[in-house]
Formats: structure tokens, C-alpha cells, sequence
């Protein structure tokens, strides 16, 4: 079993819809639990990020963590075509310079 | 203010052949990273500095060798490619003593092993 689990997708919604973006992991140690947005052919950019358990809201971006159930999610209110892209969890056990592990990425698609 | 350049953007290479991809960054950042993204696999990371002199490997070292120049520079050298190194290949770098350690990412290169 991969440590984090993501699903591929694709994932189609007609825009204004609210998005719901998961993953799963297996290591219990990861602590830091990160949201990179990837445009096609770019490199991936941070869109969010959290400590330990809980929420954290940042304009229409709301990212949460259940680490007792292992899963973490990103939610996308009033969806645009401009965020259509894929989005990769990532996480990290400590701080300090380890690199991070990513899940596969979920490609979303907002349709206009 | 580029952020993290690499160099080559693509680059088609024959089996067996050598190559090293570059990377610079102009953020003043002490930790730097190798990661390559391959179809339904994610992005995996093969190697990383976390300060100037030191490189550790990350999951998937095997078949490359790094060196970390300075402290804006990390290249990452193929020295006998093969076809299961095609990828895209992404470099990033990151202040280590932020809290979150953000990453940040250029643009990539595209490698194709034929």
C-alpha cells in the first residue's frame, strides 16, 4: 500500500459547484499536510497548508485534517474554469528540509 | 526575482547516454530537491540537499547522482540514461527553518529515453 492514497480522477463539475478533494495516508508520524495546485505543464505551486489536526480557510480554499481517521481534504467553494487543474496532497513528518510525500494528484475540471 | 529556473525545458537523449539537468534558485534558500513525476505515480523524490555540502537520498536515488554546486545550484546528472528515466524531472527549494518548509517548484524538464 502507497502512504497516501489520492484518487486520479478526473473529477467534473459545472462551475459554482462545491469541490470536495481527498486523501488518505498510512503513516501515522505525518504531521504537516500540504495542497499544491498544478497547471498543465507547470510546476506544482502551494496553495495550502496545515499543522497537526484541523481546519484552515483561505477565500474560497478550506483545507482539513482528521488525523484519526488518517484523511485530509481540500474544498473549493463556488468552483471556477480557472481552478480547474490537478491538485496533489503532500505531506511531511517533521520540520526540517525531508523532502515531501505526495499522493498522485487529482485532476479536476470545472466545466463553464 | 525568477524563483527556481531549470535548464534544459526538454531534452530526448539515447540509452546510454549522459546528461546533467540544471537548477538555480534566487530566493536565498538553504534546502533544495529533486523530485520526478511520472503518469499514475505521482511526484517522487530522489534527491535532496538540505544545506550547502550535504545531498541525501530520497525514495528513488538509484541510476542518479547529484551535486549541490553552491548554494543557489543543484544539478541532477544521468550518467547512463535509460528508457525507465523518462520523466518529467521538477527541482525545488525551501527556506529550512520556515515552519511549514514551503517548497517552491520550477517549471520542470521533460526527459525522453528512447
Amino acid at each position: 500500500q502507497k502512504e497516501v492514497e489520492q484518487d486520479p480522477g478526473p473529477l467534473s463539475v459545472p462551475e459554482g459547484a462545491i469541490v470536495s478533494l481527498n486523501c488518505t495516508y498510512s503513516n501515522s508520524a505525518f504531521q504537516y499536510f500540504m495542497w499544491y495546485r498544478q497547471y498543465s505543464r507547470k510546476g506544482p505551486e502551494l496553495l495550502m497548508y496545515t499543522y497537526s489536526s484541523g481546519n484552515k480557510e483561505d477565500g474560497r480554499f478550506t483545507a482539513q485534517v482528521d488525523k484519526s481517521s488518517k484523511y485530509i481534504s481540500l474544498f473549493i467553494r463556488d468552483s471556477q474554469p480557472s481552478d480547474s487543474a490537478t491538485y496533489l496532497c503532500a505531506m511531511r513528518v517533521g520540520g526540517g528540509a525531508d523532502g515531501l510525500t505526495f499522493g498522485k494528484g487529482t485532476h479536476l475540471i470545472i466545466q463553464p | 526575482n525568477a524563483g527556481v529556473t531549470q535548464t534544459p525545458k526538454f531534452q530526448v537523449l539515447k540509452t546510454g547516454q549522459s546528461m546533467t539537468l540544471q537548477c538555480a534558485q534566487d530566493m536565498n534558500h538553504n534546502s533544495m530537491y529533486w523530485y520526478r513525476q511520472d503518469p499514475g505515480m505521482g511526484l517522487r523524490l530522489i534527491y535532496y540537499s538540505a544545506s550547502e555540502g550535504t545531498t541525501d537520498k530520497g525514495e528513488v536515488p538509484n541510476g542518479y547522482n547529484v551535486s549541490r554546486l553552491n548554494k543557489r545550484e543543484f544539478s541532477l546528472r544521468l550518467e547512463s540514461a535509460a528508457p525507465s528515466q523518462t520523466s518529467v524531472y521538477f527541482c525545488a527549494s525551501s527556506e529550512k527553518a520556515a515552519q511549514y518548509n514551503e517548497q517552491f517548484f520550477g517549471p520542470g524538464t521533460r526527459l525522453t529515453v528512447l
